[in-house]
């Protein structure tokens, strides 16, 4: 049974185009994560919520945002998409930090076109 | 700076063979330790985890792992690869002060019939 979520697997958007991706998770879980993962890449961390807590990565562009409604959902929102955003973006969960295992979602495959 | 390397971009074995995936960090202090694999157009599963004790970790799908202090390493072992697991292999760390794990750039596994 699939624990975190990802809509829509894979979505086409145009330049400068907002966009919104959807993580769901019935785990319970206190902590969300937003990944980003180029093309043979490492995922690298973009922000994550520890409850209502909201947590940027100090390298994390502007146009990046983040909404989390309820313990289940999280959004990730690109104002203004560019080529270079195109990636695989990686929704995680963990019942805490550091030493609790993260859960991952399939992931969003973005083209920007 | 806290990092996680691994030396290995590809690595290909044949089938039924043994494997080593390195991996080695750099942490003030012993971080927790994870691998993950990542089939391609996939998210991240968890293979295995390090935080204290055994330094011999047992994970899924016949996969062991051995943290040395020593060498500031921990390095994924497989006795026998089958080729479903052809696939990218992830090490990273985390610590308790943080939510973010770091991420090594991954080992990309070829199976060789």
């Amino acid at each position: 049974d699939a624990m975190v979520i990802q809509n829509p697997r894979y979505q086409v958007t145009q330049f400068g185009k907002p966009v919104t991706l959807s993580c769901s998770q019935t785990l319970n879980h206190n902590v969300m994560y937003w990944y980003q993962q180029k093309s043979s890449q490492a995922p690298k961390l973009l922000f994550h919520y520890y409850d209502k807590d909201f947590n940027n990565e100090a390298d994390t562009p502007d146009n990046f945002q983040s909404r989390r409604p309820n313990t289940s959902f999280c959004f990730l929102d690109i104002r203004s998409p560019g080529l270079g955003d195109a990636a695989m973006y990686l929704c995680a969960t963990s019942r805490e930090g550091g030493d609790t295992e993260a859960f991952f979602g399939q992931g969003t495959r973005l083209t920007v076109v | 700076a806290q990092s996680v390397t691994q030396p290995d971009i590809h690595i290909t074995v044949s089938e039924g063979a043994s494997l080593e995936l390195r991996c080695n960090y750099s942490y003030g202090a012993t971080p927790y330790l994870f691998w993950y694999v990542q089939s391609p157009g996939q998210g991240l599963q968890l293979l295995l985890k390090y935080f204290s004790g055994d330094t011999l970790v047992q994970g899924i799908k016949g996969f062991e792992a051995e943290f040395k202090r020593s060498q500031s390493s921990f390095n994924l072992r497989k006795p026998s690869v089958h080729w479903s697991d052809a696939a990218e292999y992830f090490c990273a760390g985390g610590m308790d002060s943080s939510y973010k794990l770091i991420f090594g750039s991954g080992t990309r596994l070829l199976v060789r019939p």
